[in-house]
């Protein structure tokens, strides 16, 4: 079965450069969600989408965005990168807000920040 | 976390033997669900329990949940080696449509 896609699964930026990365969720599931994981961390709820229109937001800084397009793929924009944005950053996806069956979350993207 | 703690932080055991793990939360919950996490890899769905059930066994795994305490307790039943990992609960509250994380168990079974 198809999972949830992510893209790239590494970067290296420098500070002060510009992120994107991509999500590909489970076909027919209605909600996008994306999360930080620092080191040793759980993961932090950054912002979800559903059917294409952002439905919550969590702390996800000014300088990040994101957004869901008419294929439902996702993407976060990460700008004026820090340090401290260094982390595994994952996307989930969901049927049904997750109410019954829970989330499937992508392997991640690894982003260091040099 | 925001939400909830998870006890205990970590927890060693050998193979064979049965593992517990507790969660309390804060807000009023659609459902709770149980993810595992290998190091530096994504997180894999284990169990969902709605908040109107009180218990569910899937496998070798069985989730109790307790609303009026707040509470839920993951056991992993004969544990084997490959059962270690960090193990998170994380609640659906009603008022919103985000996941919220515990911090986390971090099982290790020893062969």
């Amino acid at each position: 079965a198809a999972g949830v896609i992510q893209s790239p699964r590494h970067l290296i930026k420098e500070k002060r450069e510009t992120a994107t990365l991509k999500c590909y969720p489970i076909p027919r599931h209605d909600t996008v969600y994306w999360y930080q994981q620092g080191p040793g961390q759980d993961p932090q709820f950054l912002i979800s989408f559903y059917e294409k229109m952002q439905s919550d937001k969590g702390s996800i800084p000014d300088r990040f965005s994101a957004q869901q397009f008419s294929d439902y793929h996702s993407e976060l924009n990460m700008s004026s990168l820090e340090l401290g944005d260094s982390a595994l950053y994952f996307c989930a996806s969901s049927f049904d807000r997750g109410r019954f069956y829970g989330y499937t979350f992508g392997s991640g993207t690894r982003l260091t920040v040099v | 976390s925001q939400q909830g703690e998870e006890d205990p932080q970590a927890l060693s055991i050998q193979e064979g033997e049965n593992a517990t793990m507790n969660c309390s939360y804060k807000t009023s919950i659609n459902n709770l669900q149980w993810y595992r996490q290998n190091s530096g890899r994504g997180l894999v769905h284990l169990i969902l329990i709605r908040s109107n059930e009180r218990e569910k066994h899937s496998g070798r795994l069985r989730v109790t949940l307790d609303t009026s305490k707040k509470s839920s307790s993951l056991l992993i039943t004969a544990s084997r080696a490959a059962d270690t990992a960090s193990y998170f609960c994380a609640t659906d509250a009603t008022s919103g449509s985000r996941l919220t994380f515990g911090e986390g168990t971090q099982l290790t079974v020893n062969p």
